[in-house]
C-alpha cells in the first residue's frame, strides 16, 4: 500500500523568505511519482511539479523546488522568495506504476501555508 | 497544461434527489478518470477509478450503487448522486490523464454539492 505523510498541519512565513513543506511517502513499488499540487480557496487544484522516482536530479518549476531524497523516502516542496499569494493548502500526492490498483494517485493531508506581508 | 471541465460548479438539492455532475477533458482525450470526495479542511479521497468503456473501480467503503459513474467516451465521464442526504454535501472534484504514461494529472474546478 502507498502511504503519504505531511506532518505539518499549517505553516506561517514572512514574504520574501523560502518556505520548505515537508512530505514523506511509503511504498513498495520501484517506480513511482511524486507530485505536489497547490490549492487555493477557489478549490481548484494546480500542479506544481512532478519528481519520478529514477529521476537523478532534483525537479525544479520556477520558484518551486522538490528536494528529493529517495533514501529517506522524502519529497519535501521548498518555495523560494515566497508571496502573498502562495498561500493555499499545499498536497503531496504519490502514484505507484504496475501494480494492478497503484496508478491512483494518493494525497497527504496537506499543510496549509500562510504567506504574511 | 490540459484543460479539465467540470459541471455545475455548485449545486444544491433537497434530500432525496438525485443528481449529476459531469466531468470532461476537453483538449485530451482521458483514458481513465477519477474522482475524488473533499470535506472542509480534509484531504481528497479518492471515490473511484473509471476506464472508458468498461465499469469503475470503487474505493473500499464507496458505495457504487449511490454514486453511479459512467465513463462513456474518451472526454466524459459522470458521476451520479442518488437518493442524496445531507452527509453526501461535499465538494467533488474529477481528474483524468490521457494515459498510462507516468506524468501529469489534470483536475476539474470541483463541484460543491450541498444537501438540504
Amino acid at each position: 500500500a502507498q502511504k503519504i505523510t505531511q506532518t505539518q498541519p499549517g505553516m506561517f512565513v514572512q514574504e520574501k523568505e523560502a518556505v520548505t513543506l515537508d512530505c514523506t511517502y511509503d511504498t513498495s513499488d520501484q517506480s513511482y511519482g511524486l507530485f505536489w499540487y497547490k490549492q487555493p480557496s477557489s478549490g481548484e487544484m494546480i500542479f506544481l511539479i512532478y519528481q519520478g522516482s529514477y529521476d537523478e536530479q532534483n525537479a525544479t518549476e520556477g520558484r518551486y523546488s522538490l528536494n528529493f531524497q529517495k533514501a529517506r523516502k522524502s519529497a519535501n516542496l521548498v518555495i523560494s522568495a515566497s508571496q502573498l499569494g502562495d498561500s493555499a493548502m499545499y498536497f503531496c500526492a504519490m502514484r505507484g506504476w504496475i501494480i494492478q490498483g497503484a496508478q491512483k494517485l494518493v494525497f497527504g493531508q496537506g499543510t496549509r501555508l500562510t504567506i504574511n506581508p | 497544461g490540459a484543460v479539465v471541465s467540470q459541471h455545475p460548479s455548485w449545486v444544491i438539492c433537497k434530500s432525496g434527489t438525485s443528481v449529476k455532475i459531469e466531468c470532461r477533458s476537453l483538449d485530451f482525450q482521458a483514458t481513465t478518470m477519477f474522482w475524488y470526495r473533499q470535506f472542509p479542511k480534509q484531504s481528497l479521497m479518492l471515490m473511484a477509478t473509471s476506464n472508458e468503456g468498461s465499469k469503475a473501480t470503487y474505493e473500499q467503503g464507496v458505495e457504487k450503487d449511490k454514486f453511479l459513474i459512467n465513463h462513456a467516451s474518451l472526454t466524459l465521464s459522470t458521476l451520479t448522486v442518488t437518493s442524496a442526504h445531507p452527509e453526501d454535501s461535499s465538494f467533488y472534484i474529477c481528474s483524468a490523464r490521457p494515459g498510462l504514461a507516468m506524468g501529469e494529472q489534470y483536475f476539474g474546478p470541483g463541484t460543491r454539492l450541498t444537501v438540504t
